[in-house]
């Protein structure tokens, strides 16, 4: 069974500080991670895949095998960061399906 | 936004009620899907699709029935609607690789 853990729902920090969203999972295999964010009433945006290394509107994100983690990771937070969080894991079946973390709603003050 | 639309948007009803939500997408993806997001629990998968009449359950399925009769469209229905089925209503496609978009969502209020 695959589990995705978001030990934090809120994570509150003031712009220009540094950020870190965790995300633990549990698989036995070799998975594709996924972070997603979600605006305020809007659809999930797909922000950062792990197999791709990018780095997208200043958030990276490095898979740690041997801690199961995929941590959220921006060092200068803006205001408009603010937003639901959501880590998700795919196992590589052919059917693609995607398990969620819980979420976590990140405000950023100013 | 890889195309993807749901309709309605936004639905009141009674409970004991049936009730169908529409995916529709427009880039002949195979695989399509259903979540619901929920306060505590992030998104749940309720059914997919990977392909035409080709369907199978996922977390939260009890309640929920789907048909994909069309490679476009993705249709799913409330059997008779319960209070505990209040929830945002979010359809996703998979892309090329394992990545998943997802649409604007329905919010749906069973009173």
């Amino acid at each position: 069974a695959q589990r995705v853990t978001q030990p934090e729902k809120l994570l509150s920090v003031f712009k220009g500080a540094p950020v870190e969203l965790k995300c633990n999972y549990s698989y036995s295999g070799s998975p594709e991670l996924f972070w997603y964010v979600q605006y305020s009433r809007q659809r999930l945006q797909l922000l950062l895949r792990h197999i791709s290394r990018e780095s997208i509107k200043g958030f990276t994100a490095d898979l740690n095998k041997g801690e199961t983690s995929f941590h959220l990771k921006k060092p200068f937070a803006q205001e408009e960061d603010s937003a639901m969080y959501y880590c998700a894991l795919s196992g590589g079946t052919s059917y693609g399906k995607l398990t969620f973390g819980q979420g976590t709603i990140l405000t950023v003050h100013p | 936004d890889a195309g993807i639309t749901q309709s309605p948007r936004h639905k009141v009803t009674e409970t004991g009620t049936p009730v169908t939500l529409r995916c529709h997408q427009t880039e002949n993806h195979r695989y399509m899907y259903w979540y619901r997001q929920d306060p505590g629990h992030g998104l749940r998968l309720i059914h997919y699709s990977y392909g035409v009449k080709d369907t199978d359950k996922g977390e939260v399925s009890d309640g929920y029935s789907v048909s994909r009769s069309k490679t476009e469209d993705f249709l799913l229905t409330l059997e008779s609607a319960t209070s505990s089925q209040t929830s945002v209503y979010f359809c996703a496609i998979r892309g090329q690789g394992f990545e998943q978009f997802f649409g604007p969502g329905t919010r749906l209020t069973v009173l």
